[in-house]
């Protein structure tokens, strides 16, 4: 069971430049989450997705795409990079159960926009 | 949209010592509260979670909750070097989760 894996570990990109962070997980769990972490201020949810199908935005989406075409896999698209879009980026997955939605981080993303 | 509190720290406490992290939330009608452990340049791991019904203890660590105040502390008992982190208190928000931006605690040897 490997869990949530990210890649890539680290990049950099130009400003205007687009990639896209690859996200899965082998636990069969239905949301999955992807946040965004700058120095001090904790985790800021960017999208979130309850199933294969569906995604909704967060409280950061601009700047950011994405899509969940599979129950493993949840990429996130950044079109057009800025220099504000530097930071740390965790995908998460959880059963979705209510109660206790335990969420459970893969290694994170390091990129920086230059 | 629900907000959570808690201070930066760094908190302070010599090994051995009861570690005390605390932090606030907004609505009042929140009912499932969590605990991150954060190492430096590692993902964020569950410690634990509770809710609205009661505290929770699980080994060195407990939680508890003051719903008239609206804040969850988290106790850590008998505190090692290796508990040094960031902890980071969460909400459920629906299908989300809202963080708080975290409190950094360094165990002194």
């Amino acid at each position: 069971n490997a869990g949530v894996t990210q890649t890539p570990k680290f990049r950099i990109l130009k400003i205007g430049q687009s990639m896209t962070l690859q996200c899965t997980q082998d636990m069969n769990h239905n949301y999955m989450y992807w946040y965004r972490q700058d120095p001090g201020m904790g985790l800021k949810l960017i999208y979130y997705s309850v199933g294969a199908g569906i995604t909704d935005k967060g409280e950061v989406p601009n700047g950011y795409n994405v899509s969940r075409s599979t129950t493993e896999d949840f990429p996130l698209r950044l079109e057009l990079a800025a220099p504000s879009q530097t930071s740390v980026y965790f995908c998460a997955s959880s059963t979705g159960t209510s109660g206790g939605n335990e969420q459970f981080f893969g290694p994170g993303t390091r990129l920086t926009v230059l | 949209q629900k907000e959570v509190e808690q201070n930066s720290g760094p908190l302070s406490v010599p090994e051995g010592a009861i570690a005390s992290l605390n932090c606030t939330y907004s609505d009042r009608g929140s009912q499932s509260f969590f605990w991150y452990r954060q190492y430096s340049g590692k993902s964020p791991e569950l410690i634990m979670f509770i809710y609205s019904n009661g505290d929770k203890e699980d080994g060195r660590f407990t939680a508890q909750l003051n719903k008239a105040s609206q804040y969850v502390s988290l106790l850590i008992r008998d505190s090692q070097p290796s508990d040094s982190a960031t902890y980071l208190c969460a909400v459920k928000d629906g299908n989300k989760l809202v963080f708080g931006a975290g409190t950094i605690l360094r165990v002194k040897s």
